[in-house]
């Protein structure tokens, strides 16, 4: 079956340090791929998607490439900020009007 | 765009009644929506898959005669919570997609919070 992976957290960052968070998933087929963002209390945000293989999604500052040769979608960005604080989840559809999987998320927290 | 509202927010119930929450996309319409339970600190359960103008397909667990899901109109899904209880305290979420492209995006509501007493 489809399913997505990705790394447990939660991870705790000072200020402008580099963020990666690691996201692999298995999917019969093409899938695309998102990253969303969930505040305290919140629903939860799209963040940033790629629909094809070496696509890459950005937004914010945050950039993941779709590689489909390591199965892989890691979210990064370059210099984080404490209002990035928040749990990211991986998320893949597998086909056209199908529900999304998603990973179990990953708590950050960054730090001034 | 892409706006999906929720309502209510947050909503505090007697064990035994039913609650209703209204999920709606304010500047799409959106053939299909999902309904998401989420337990603190642990990710989305798919509960159900809402299709306008058509029964709901519900997950493996997932109980339909006591989530009821009406999606009416191509811009309104409910879902129904009947003879609620504690039990059921959870985060709802609701989702709707747009197609563009031939692929589906999934826009969220704000959630709704349900505590049964």
């Amino acid at each position: 079956g489809n399913s997505v992976t990705q790394m447990e957290g939660p991870v705790t960052l000072s200020e402008e340090a580099f963020l990666t968070i690691n996201c692999t998933y298995t999917a019969t087929g093409y899938p695309s791929l998102f990253w969303y963002v969930q505040y305290p209390g919140e629903g939860l945000q799209l963040l940033l998607k790629a629909t094809k293989a070496d696509d890459k999604g950005s937004n914010k500052g945050f950039e993941a490439t779709y590689r489909k040769e390591t199965t892989s979608f890691h979210l990064e960005k370059g210099s984080v900020q404490v209002s990035d604080s928040a749990v990211y989840f991986c998320a893949l559809i597998a086909n056209s009007g199908y529900a999304l999987n998603f990973g179990k998320g990953t708590s950050l927290l960054v730090t001034p | 765009g892409a706006v999906v509202s929720q309502h209510p927010s947050w909503v505090i119930c007697k064990s035994g009644t039913s609650v209703k929450i209204e999920c709606r996309s304010l500047d799409f319409q959106a053939t299909t929506m999902f309904w998401y339970r989420q337990f603190p600190k642990q990710s989305l359960m798919l509960m159900a898959t809402s299709n306008e103008g058509s029964k709901a397909t519900y997950e493996q667990g997932v109980e339909k005669d006591k989530f009821l899901i009406n999606h009416a109109s191509l811009t309104l899904s409910t879902l129904t919570v009947t003879s609620a209880h504690p039990e059921d305290s959870s985060f709802y979420i609701c989702s709707a997609t747009i197609r563009t492209d031939s692929t589906d995006t999934q826009y969220f509501g704000p959630g709704t919070r349900l505590t049964v007493l």
